[in-house]
């Protein structure tokens, strides 16, 4: 089972700063099948990004995903109100499919 | 608009059964491979089970392998989960989701609501 590790656990960012959440897997992701997901409070989660870096329909241009083999990053270049939320990462090449634990982006 | 809306979630006792279903709308259900994702309180999340559009490939978590059972009826556009002999630690949001294509392992891009299922005595 591939083991993803999101750092950092929580990020601390006022509006307008640029946010970097790291993804990184226990062993190489099969094709760059990552993704990443957006879930707020009593919401259920929202895709963002697929294939490490396509962004999902309707995803404003200020999410950005980039990486490959074991090490992923979500970028969120000017942080909005509605961005401050827990972001997770799911890599789909390998079974069982497995998320990491979440990054939560706070107001600082 | 795509809608996912899951149902028959709620308080049951150990050891007992529980329905899950999933009513989908707005695109053509029997086209796309679907999935049921949990999330105990506070936690992150899990992926339970996938079927492929046409029910010729079905997939169980280790952690519920046995127990659960997916199905699903092209004709009634709707996705189900058949929990049995459920314990404490299946306590959690229970989250429909599509796969963007038929078959095989992809991104989740469209989830519904989600329904609480409680296993508490």
């Amino acid at each position: 089972e591939i083991v993803l590790t999101q750092s950092p656990g929580t990020l601390s960012l006022s509006p307008g700063e640029r946010a970097t959440l790291s993804c990184r897997a226990s062993q190489s992701v099969s094709s760059s099948y990552l993704a990443w997901y957006q879930q707020k409070p009593g919401q259920a989660p929202r895709l963002l990004i697929y294939g490490a870096s396509s962004r999902a329909t309707g995803i404003p241009d200020r999410f950005s995903g980039s990486g490959s083999g074991t090490d992923f990053t979500l970028t969120i270049s000017r942080l909005e109100p509605e961005d401050f939320a827990v972001y997770y990462c799911q890599q789909y090449g390998n079974s069982p499919r497995t998320f990491g634990q979440g990054t939560k982006v706070e107001i600082k | 608009e795509v809608q996912l809306v899951e149902s028959g979630g709620g308080l049951v006792q150990p050891g007992g059964s529980l329905r899950l279903s999933c009513a989908a709308s707005g695109f053509t259900f029997s086209s796309y491979s679907m999935n049921w994702v949990r999330q105990a309180p506070g936690k992150g999340l899990e992926c339970v089970s996938y079927i492929s559009s046409s029910s010729s490939t079905i997939y169980y978590a280790d952690s519920v392998k046995g127990r659960f059972t997916i199905s699903r009826d092209n004709a009634k556009n709707s996705l189900y989960l058949q929990m049995n002999s459920l314990r404490d630690e299946d306590t959690a949001v229970y989250y429909c989701a599509r796969n963007p294509y038929s078959s095989g392992w992809y991104e989740l891009d469209y989830w519904g609501q989600g329904t609480l299922v409680t296993v508490s005595s």
